[in-house]
């Protein structure tokens, strides 16, 4: 069982629709949670990021994390064409020189007009 | 500011023939990491370079060898190239204690035949 599970899509949903992106984990130690998004033949880039549980809003997303039950979400509202891409979960259990990424599989977007 | 770059873009390789991807950044990172991705299966790290002068497995190191050759560059080798190996190869660097961010390239994309 991998440690970070996160469905592949692809998701299709209409402009304007609100679209909700999850990955569960297993690893308890992890308590630093990243959302990526990857455009297509392009590297990820940071798209929110939290620490421990909560919620982070910044701007149409929202990032939510509980980790009782070991599950974060990224939340589009007023989805764009702009936003198709790939989102990737990504965690860790600590900062510093020597920590390393979890990352999910990633969610392929599509958002149509 | 160029930020992580990496050299080629695209490389076609042999069974059996050796290669060494460049990867270089700009931002004076302390950590470096190489991640190769592949279908269904995310971002999985190869190696990583927590500061200048160390380097350290990751999940998927056989096949390759690294070199921190300085704080900026971090180069990974294929000394016998697989078809196992056709992939799209990610560099990333790290900041000291900005968080768990990590900045990426703009991949590799390798095949080998």
């Amino acid at each position: 069982q991998k440690e970070v599970e996160q469905d592949p899509g692809p998701l299709s949903v209409p402009e304007g629709a609100i679209v909700s992106l999850n990955c569960t984990y297993s690893n308890s130690a992890f308590q630093y949670f990243m959302w990526y998004r990857q455009y297509s033949r392009k590297g990820p880039e940071l798209l929110m990021y939290t620490y421990s549980s909560g919620n982070k809003e910044d701007g149409r997303f929202t990032a939510q994390v509980d980790k009782s039950s070991k599950y974060i979400s990224l939340f589009i509202r007023d989805s764009q064409p702009s936003d198709s891409a790939t989102y990737l979960c990504a965690m860790s259990a600590r900062t510093g020189t020597a920590s390393k990424l979890t990352f999910g599989t990633g969610t392929r977007l599509q958002v149509t007009l | 500011n160029a930020g992580v770059t990496q050299t080629p873009k695209f490389q076609v390789l042999k069974t059996g023939q050796s290669m060494t991807l460049q990867c270089a950044q700009d931002m004076n990172h302390n950590s470096m990491y190489w991640y190769r991705q592949d279908p269904g299966m995310g971002l999985r790290l190869i190696y990583y370079s927590a500061s200048e002068g160390t380097t350290d497995k990751g999940e998927v190191p056989n096949g390759y060898n690294v070199s921190r050759l300085n704080k900026r560059e971090f180069s990974l080798r294929l000394e016998s190239a697989a078809p196992s190996q056709t992939s799209v190869y990610f560099c990333a660097s790290k900041a000291r204690d900005l968080y768990n961010e990590q900045f990426f390239g703009p991949g590799t994309r390798l095949t080998v035949l």
